[in-house]
This record gives C-alpha cells, structure tokens and sequence, in this order.
C-alpha cells in the first residue's frame, strides 16, 4: 500500500484563485508535512501538523488534518504565479528522527 | 538562514564508476538522512545517520551504497558501482536540535549514469 498519495496529480489555476491539495495515507502517524518542489529543485519545508492537530495556517497556507479519515489538505489562498511548483505531503510515523514516507506530489500550475 | 548545501549539483558518470556526494547539514544538526528522487516518481528515503552510524536503512540500501561522516561537518554517500537505474536526484537532510520532526532539505545533486 502506499503512504502519502496526493489528488489531484496536476492542478491548473488562474493568478488570485484558490488552490486545493489532498493527501491520502495508510496508516497512524506522528505528524504529517508539506514540502514544494520547484522544477528540479530542492525541497522547501512548508508546514507540519501533528497528529493531534486539526487545522493549521501559515501565511497564506492553510492545512487540516483528518486523522479518522488518514487524510490532509493542504489550501492556498490567493496563488500567485510564483506558487507554480509540486507540492508533497510526508509523513512520519513516529515521533522524534522519524523518516518521512513522501507521497507522489501534486503539480500546481498557476497562470498570470 | 542556515541551508543545507550538497556538492556537486550536478554529476555524470559512466556505469560501474564509484561516486562520492557530499552533504554539509546545518551545524548542531544531529541527525542526517539521504533521499532519493527519480525522475517524475516520490521522494524516497534511503538511509539515516546518528552519531557516527546507520540509525535505520530502506531496502533500496544495498551493499552498494554507504555513507560517511568524514570529518565534522560534511555527510557523505557513496556508490561502489554505479547503475543505470542510479540516476536520479539525491537529497540530503538534518534535523534540527530543537525540534526533532522538522526535516531540512539540501538542494540536491543529480546524478546521471550513462
């Protein structure tokens, strides 16, 4: 089975528009985390959420997790152009120096 | 801010060719940890590394891979010999003592086996 699957695989949005991620996984975890991936580049740590933890903002980000539904949704207001990148959610099955298990992504496309 | 910084950003190599990529994580960061990406598939973990030794170990690990900590502040990984199926970007990792859940990520390197 797979930890961490996201939906949509690609998302196409206009500048100002709202962009909507899920994320899906298996089994209990510690916390969960969302990491954007511009193109060929490296991970940029978003936001975590812990287990028991609902909802959580960050800027313009908002994240909720559903622990009885094993799933996350990652929310961006007002997208800009510059949100243009793949998004993970990770998961952490422990606390502490857990490994993350990463999810397939979802590629956010947001034009001007 | 401190970043962790990973050389080379890009590497080529020939099949069966040794390489070497190399880590610096964020000073005081106690643990490390490898990722792999190939090209349009997840982020996997390879291998993670606690005061001078393998803490845990993915299966994609094999005997052909190791990791060193050579000196204070560079992490490295290995490859013997290097495979096709090898390419791919790898990512190295530290956790921050003050927090142990929030894992910071390096640039990454490409590698390319030819």
């Amino acid at each position: 089975s797979q930890q961490g699957e996201e939906d949509p695989q690609a998302l196409s949005i206009q500048e100002g528009e709202n962009a909507t991620m899920n994320c899906s996984y298996k089994t209990s975890i510690n916390n969960l985390q969302w990491y954007r991936q511009n193109s060929g580049r490296g991970l940029v740590h978003l936001i975590l959420i812990r287990s028991n933890e609902r909802e959580k903002h960050s800027g313009r980000l908002r994240v909720t997790l559903d622990t009885s539904k094993k799933s996350s949704s990652l929310l961006i207001t007002a997208s800009r152009a510059a949100d243009t990148a793949s998004y993970f959610c990770a998961t952490a099955l422990f606390v502490g120096y857990s490994t993350l298990t990463f999810g397939k992504g979802t590629m956010l496309l947001v034009s001007p | 801010e401190p970043e962790v910084t990973q050389t080379p950003s890009h590497q080529v190599t020939q099949m069966g060719q040794e390489v070497i990529l190399r880590c610096v994580p964020i000073s005081n960061h106690l643990y490390f940890y490898w990722y792999r990406q190939i090209l349009g598939q997840k982020v996997e973990f390879l291998v993670s590394f606690y005061n001078n030794e393998i803490s845990e170990k993915s299966e994609i690990f094999d005997d052909q891979f190791s990791v060193e900590r050579p000196d204070g502040s560079n992490f490295t990984l290995k490859i013997r010999s290097t495979k096709l199926e090898d390419s791919a970007m790898y990512f190295c990792a530290s956790i921050w003592t003050g927090s142990t859940d929030t894992q910071y990520f390096g640039p990454g390197t490409r590698l390319t086996v030819l």
